[in-house]
């Protein structure tokens, strides 16, 4: 099983236009997460869904727009870049939110805000 | 406040045996984790710790005390490909992850 996609790899995007981060998984997890990753920081989570139709903010969520129309898909978009966005973008999914589930990760997609 | 405390920085050699420590303080605790995190790529699952004591898995064994606000990962016979961060990650009373910078472990022939 391919576990957690996400597309793109990477990406220039110029300071003011807009961008969505895609990220599928095929484990039939109910939850779903995004988080970004700075240099010398630890993951922060930006937001996430306990289960398709629901969504909910996480640390740092201004700036940045979720849907879970289905359990498979949770994109992340960018209404509007900034050059503080540019980091790297991790999407996870984990069986539950809410309990001691393990989470596991897609590859990530590096972003770079000119 | 929720704090996590690893080493940045370790360096060990080719074939011995390595730990790296971690205090953490959480609002409520509901176990720990330990991910893997090689340079440019995703964090991957190692072990979870929610009762005190030992849990060996092969080479590496992830050790927690709950009342000391301890954890240790134990890497044995290194090789090579275990150069990565190692992730400490706490959950606290909401099942929240926890997630600090990590230890970075440098591996020398």
């Amino acid at each position: 099983t391919a576990g957690i996609t996400q597309a793109p790899t990477s990406q220039i995007l110029a300071a003011g236009r807009s961008m969505t981060l895609r990220c599928t998984q095929d484990m039939r997890h109910n939850a779903m997460y995004w988080y970004r990753q700075d240099l010398g920081l630890g993951l922060r989570l930006i937001h996430y869904s306990n289960t398709a139709g629901t969504t909910g903010k996480g640390e740092v969520p201004d700036g940045y727009s979720v849907s879970r129309a289905n359990t498979d898909d949770f994109p992340l978009t960018l209404a509007s870049a900034v050059p503080s966005q540019t980091s790297v973008y991790f999407c996870a999914s984990s069986d539950n939110r809410g309990q001691a589930d393990t989470q596991y990760f897609g590859p990530g997609t590096r972003l770079t805000v000119l | 406040g929720q704090n996590i405390d690893q080493p940045t920085e370790m360096t060990a050699t080719e074939g011995a045996i390595v730990q790296i420590n971690c205090t953490y303080q959480t609002s409520g605790f509901n176990g720990l984790f330990w991910y893997q995190q090689h340079a440019g790529e995703a964090p991957t699952f190692l072990s979870y710790n929610v009762l005190d004591g030992l849990e060996e898995k092969g080479r590496f064994s992830s050790f927690l005390s709950r009342s000391k606000g301890y954890s240790y990962l134990l890497l044995k016979e290194l090789q090579m490909k275990d150069s990565a961060s190692y992730l400490c990650v706490p959950l606290d009373s909401n099942y929240q992850l926890i997630w600090g910078a990590g230890t970075k472990l440098i591996i020398k022939p």
